[in-house]
This record gives structure tokens, sequence and C-alpha cells, in this order.
């Protein structure tokens, strides 16, 4: 089955600073990789996706990016805000699947 | 928000005793989820179901039972609690397709003393 690693697990930058967040997937038959966002006491929000046809999708300040021969893909958060600061999950899936397992995901904050 | 409730939200519990989770959705989706947060584990799969009657195992199902007999209910029982499985436990739903977006619930906040 599909197993999903993502990294860092705590991540810390400064107000206006990037912030990237990684992860890797095991099974080459995934085609779908969803990232979500959990704000604190909040229930997981997606806030972007990406299909294994495109290597990289924009959405304002956040984008995917995806690279299917080393099977990982990245969210870059860019001129970050305190309003940033959640935990972040990635997923990984594929079609006909019915699993949908996520990362152990990334504690983003963001200092003012 | 997408329809779907959890209950309890909130609930204290003694080891050994079973414990009933209800996820309730609205939307008339096949796919239900049961998940457990804990730190440094993110969200953990317990068991889902892809349709009424038809569930499976996730990645940490042991000491959790599942049933669904209405596709708007899905519930996760814990046979006899253990301090173990405190957690928040959230459930999801999805839709069939590809690309399809999972909402989830409130998260219940499980405490086994």
């Amino acid at each position: 089955g599909e197993n999903v690693e993502q990294h860092p697990s705590t991540l810390s930058v400064q107000e206006g600073d990037s912030a990237v967040i990684k992860c890797t997937y095991s099974d080459s038959a995934s085609n779908y990789f969803p990232w979500y966002k959990q704000e604190l006491g909040k229930r997981p929000q997606l806030i972007i996706d990406i299909r294994s046809n495109v290597g990289e999708k924009k959405d304002q300040r956040i984008a995917v990016t995806l690279n299917k021969t080393a099977k990982h893909f990245s969210l870059h958060i860019t001129e970050t805000q305190p309003e940033d600061s959640a935990v972040y999950f990635c997923a990984a899936t594929r079609w006909g699947a019915d699993k949908l397992i996520f990362g152990t995901g990334t504690r983003l904050q963001v200092f003012p | 928000d997408a329809g779907i409730t959890q209950s309890p939200r909130h609930k204290v519990t003694e080891t050994g005793t079973p414990v009933t989770l209800r996820c309730h959705q609205t939307e008339n989706h096949r796919y239900m989820y049961w998940y457990r947060q804990d730190p440094g584990h993110g969200l953990r799969l317990i068991h889902y179901s892809y349709g009424v009657k038809d569930t499976d195992k996730g990645e940490v199902s042991d000491g959790y039972s599942v049933s669904r007999s209405k596709t708007e209910d899905f519930l996760l029982t814990l046979e006899s609690a253990t301090s173990s499985q405190t957690s928040v436990y959230f459930c999801a739903i999805k839709s069939t397709g590809m690309n399809t977006e999972a909402f989830f619930g409130q998260g219940t906040r499980l405490t086994v003393v």
C-alpha cells in the first residue's frame, strides 16, 4: 500500500520568508496529491492539489510541484503571513483507490 | 461546511469500557473514513468504508471496529478502551471519482482514564 513521508515535522520562518514542505510517496501508481491545512483546534481543509499530468500548480501565494520520477512533491508558500501558521498534511492516492493516506504533518510557525 | 457531523465532540471514559463514536453525513458520499490524530503521527487511518456494509482496515485498526448500515452513518467502536486510544478522532467523507476533496468532521476528543 501507499506510504507517505513528510518533512520537516516543524518549520519556523519569519514573516515574509518562504516555506517549503516536502513529501515522498511509495506507490508509483499514485496520481493525485492533495495538501490540507489544519489551523489550531480546527478540522483539516484542502488548500491545493495536483494531478500527475501536471508538474506545478499555483494559487496566489501557494504552489505545489511534483516530480514523478523521484516520487516526491512539495508545497511552497511565499511571502508567509502569521495566518499561515498551521499544520500542513500531504496525501497521495490514485484513481480507483479507496484509501486516503496522509503524511505525518508539518507544523509551520510564522513569526511576525 | 460540508454536511458532516461527529458526535460526541468530547468524551471521557474509563479503561475497559466500550465506546462508540458516530459520524453522520448528509452529502450521500460513498467513502467514509475514521482517522486518529496524535502528536508526531499526523492523521492515521483506522478504518474506512466504500459503501453500505463495505468496510476495510486502515493502518491502525487493532482495538477498533466499524459499522455502516446506512449511507449516512459510520460508527467507530472501541471495544475495550485503553489509555493508548486517547486521541482526537476525525471522520472524513469523499465522493467517487478522481481528484475529489475529502471533507472532515469537527473531530472528537476522546480521553481514556
